[in-house]
């Protein structure tokens, strides 16, 4: 079971330099979820996607944007990358808004020179 | 804005013991809680969740408890195996919200042998 896969595992770039974050899940899930974990914190959200077609900003969204390309996919745009968005990227996915758990994929390490 | 913390960052137990891990939320509002394991190099991994209309859940060898009246959140693990050194993470979230999550900063339980 894939359950939540990202792509790449780890990038690196330099100042100014763009880059999409891929993320696909394969549970069929409706909501879907960009979060970033910077070195002893926990996770904050980034932007998500309630539905597809959907996308809403969370807790920390500038310097970023996302497209919700089908029901699977969901990517996540740098278009300017700066040294502050040096971070580890978490996607999720849930069934949908109810109360169920979100999903995670291992993550993208990203290192912005 | 409100957020969830945790009351100890690093907790060490004897392999073959419990462990508790303790959380405090302040959105008196949320209403569903879940419990993440981390590992190094992984992303987060559903433990176990809780619904406010909810004050004790147990799943295997894990236990959650719910004090709404204080808003705290524990985790209880039995019988505490090496594999489950890693950093816990509450989470919560409110219906209303689109599901975000917010979790806390996180727990590094180490296993001692």
């Amino acid at each position: 079971n894939a359950g939540v896969t990202q792509t790449p595992k780890f990038q690196v770039l330099k100042t100014g330099q763009s880059m999409t974050l891929q993320c696909a899940q394969d549970m069929n899930h409706n909501s879907m979820y960009w979060y970033r974990q910077d070195p002893g914190m926990g996770l904050r959200l980034i932007y998500y996607s309630a539905s597809e077609g959907t996308t809403d900003k969370g807790e920390v969204p500038n310097g970023y944007n996302v497209s919700r390309l089908n029901k699977r996919e969901f990517s996540l745009r740098l278009e300017s990358a700066a040294p502050s968005q040096t971070s580890v990227y978490f996607c999720a996915s849930s069934r949908d808004g109810s109360n169920q758990p979100q999903h995670f994929g291992d993550g993208t390490r990203l290192s912005i020179l | 804005g409100e957020s969830v913390g945790l009351h100890l960052p690093t907790l060490s137990v004897q392999e073959g013991d419990n462990s508790i891990i303790n959380c405090a939320y302040s959105n008196s509002a949320s209403d569903y809680f879940i419990w993440y394991k981390q590992e190094s190099g992984k992303g987060p991994q559903f433990i176990i969740d809780i619904r406010s209309n909810m004050d004790k859940r147990q799943g295997q060898r894990v236990t959650v408890l719910l004090n709404k009246t204080v808003k705290h959140l524990s985790l209880q693990i039995a019988a505490t195996q090496p594999g489950d050194s890693a950093v816990y993470f509450c989470a919560e979230t409110f219906s209303g919200s689109a599901r975000q999550l917010t979790f806390g900063s996180g727990t590094q339980l180490t296993v001692l042998p």
